[in-house]
């Protein structure tokens, strides 16, 4: 069974950027059959996807987030990144690593991770 | 603004059956697929697809898809069912994903 497990910092001050790393373990990154992505929960509120890529890199990204998001993948250490630049308190959310069906398919979410909550404040 | 609509709350008397509906134009391309979450805790997959139930998800939780509207039905709520239930699928253009604003289901 998959497992996602997200890393990075927990606090991250207003204007600066927020960078988190997934890692992918006990299944293969590089599949035609998953496409990997971040989906963010803002405390009490809903689910928002932000961006996903596939093993080839090819990337996909929320047009309100679009701007501001890169999102990459290195298959070598079985991990993909988040970078949200010019953060505002606003960002503060849950973010979650997740697996899910590629293009043109449902878009079913099989896999996530715990999720990690990146608070933006001074 | 959620491209997928969700009733905000709904409750059901224990043992009961519920339904909880996500209504958008995407569904007449793709089907939904439906999340439970709890405090604290991660969205699991409860069902997708056509007929899809993940391992390990009782049998009581079943879908359904018509026109631009899926289901969720849980036959005989219990109450470790109370929960906030998303749906999602993709947008029009195919490549984004798209979430319901939730439904936070209560057992009464």
């Amino acid at each position: 069974q998959v497992q996602l497990q997200e890393s990075g910092p927990q606090l991250v001050k207003p204007s600066e950027t927020l960078s988190l790393t997934c890692t992918v373990s006990g299944g293969p990154i590089i599949s035609d059959s998953y496409t990997w992505g971040w989906i963010r929960q803002p405390p009490g509120k809903g689910l928002e996807w932000i961006a996903s890529i596939s093993h080839s890199g090819s990337t996909y990204y929320n047009p309100s987030l679009k701007s501001r998001v890169t999102i990459s993948v290195d298959t070598s250490k079985h991990q993909f990144s988040l970078n949200l630049t010019s953060v505002i308190v606003a960002d503060t959310s849950s973010y979650y690593c997740v697996r899910h069906a590629p293009t043109y398919s449902s878009g079913t979410v099989d896999s996530w991770g715990q999720g990690t909550l990146v608070t933006v404040s001074s | 603004s959620s491209e997928l609509t969700q009733d905000p709350a709904v409750s059901v008397a224990l043992g009961q059956t519920v339904r909880l509906t996500c209504q958008g134009d995407s569904l007449r391309r793709y089907y939904a697929s439906w999340y439970q979450q709890k405090p604290g805790q991660a969205p699991v997959l409860v069902f997708y697809g056509k007929d899809n139930r993940p391992s390990g998800i009782p049998n009581r939780f079943s879908g359904s898809s018509s026109g631009n509207t899926a289901s969720l039905t849980i036959t005989g709520a219990q109450a470790e069912d109370e929960a906030d239930y998303y749906c999602n699928s993709r947008d029009s253009s195919g490549f984004h994903l798209v979430f319901g604003g939730g439904t936070k289901l209560t057992v009464l």
